[in-house]
């Protein structure tokens, strides 16, 4: 079973365009987290919400909006999409946001902006 | 949270202990000291994580200096598997945010 998983893995899409990754979590956790790792491969997180309530919004341009529909789910919708929005993206969860618990991450989604 | 600072890269010879060091030299005493790393163009994996004493699990052990001021991870027998970038994360233990921040972290290579 995988604890985290993401749709789709790889997107390839025009500039422009709108496009959405889903996130799932199998693990009953209660906080889920999107990061960013671009080209560099820095990684850096974008949000972070705990039982479906946005905890982190990291100066993130307003084209991007993440959706929480329940706790297991953190979906993230890109509209107008823009060649620097070409990246990985991981989706992560954790038990808790406080505390020292691990994060989960799943396995990734590859977005390409053509 | 405090700043980590690491080698950018490592060799290591399969089969041997794979040492990684650490500095978190502004490291305050409510700050835990991760680690996670990431084989190439997956996510990251939680290794292990400690305070003050030093830890181990089934994948590794954490050494913490007694000013913890650094601190290092220790793979017992590396394996070619364990080629991948490792990064030493310093964290709030009270944050209610649960962020990782993420440096450029060290690759490690583990060679036949």
């Amino acid at each position: 079973d995988t604890a985290v998983s993401q749709t789709p893995k790889y997107l390839v899409t025009q500039m422009g365009n709108d496009k959405s990754i889903k996130c799932e979590q199998n693990l009953g956790h209660d906080t889920m987290y999107w990061y960013k790792q671009d080209s560099k491969k820095f990684l850096k997180i974008m949000f972070s919400y705990n039982n479906k309530e946005l905890i982190i919004n990291e100066t993130v341009p307003n084209r991007f909006s993440p959706k929480s529909p329940d706790k297991a789910h953190l979906n993230l919708h890109i509209n107008s999409l823009e060649l620097g929005d070409s990246a990985v993206y991981f989706c992560a969860s954790s038990q808790e946001a406080g505390g020292a618990y691990e994060q989960y991450f799943g396995p990734g989604t590859r977005l390409t902006v053509t | 949270d405090a700043k980590t600072t690491q080698p950018p890269s490592m060799d290591c010879a399969e089969g041997r202990a794979a040492n990684l060091p650490c500095n978190h030299s502004t490291i305050s005493g409510n700050e835990y000291v991760y680690w996670y790393r990431q084989i190439h163009s997956q996510g990251p994996q939680y290794i292990i994580h400690g305070l003050k004493n030093n830890e181990t699990n089934e994948m590794a052990s954490l050494i913490i200096t007694e000013d913890r001021k650094s601190s290092t991870l220790i793979l017992p027998h590396a394996t070619l598997r364990d080629t991948a970038v490792y990064y030493c994360i310093v964290r709030v233990r009270s944050s209610n945010t649960g962020k990782l921040i993420f440096g450029q972290g060290t690759t490690l290579q583990v060679k036949p």
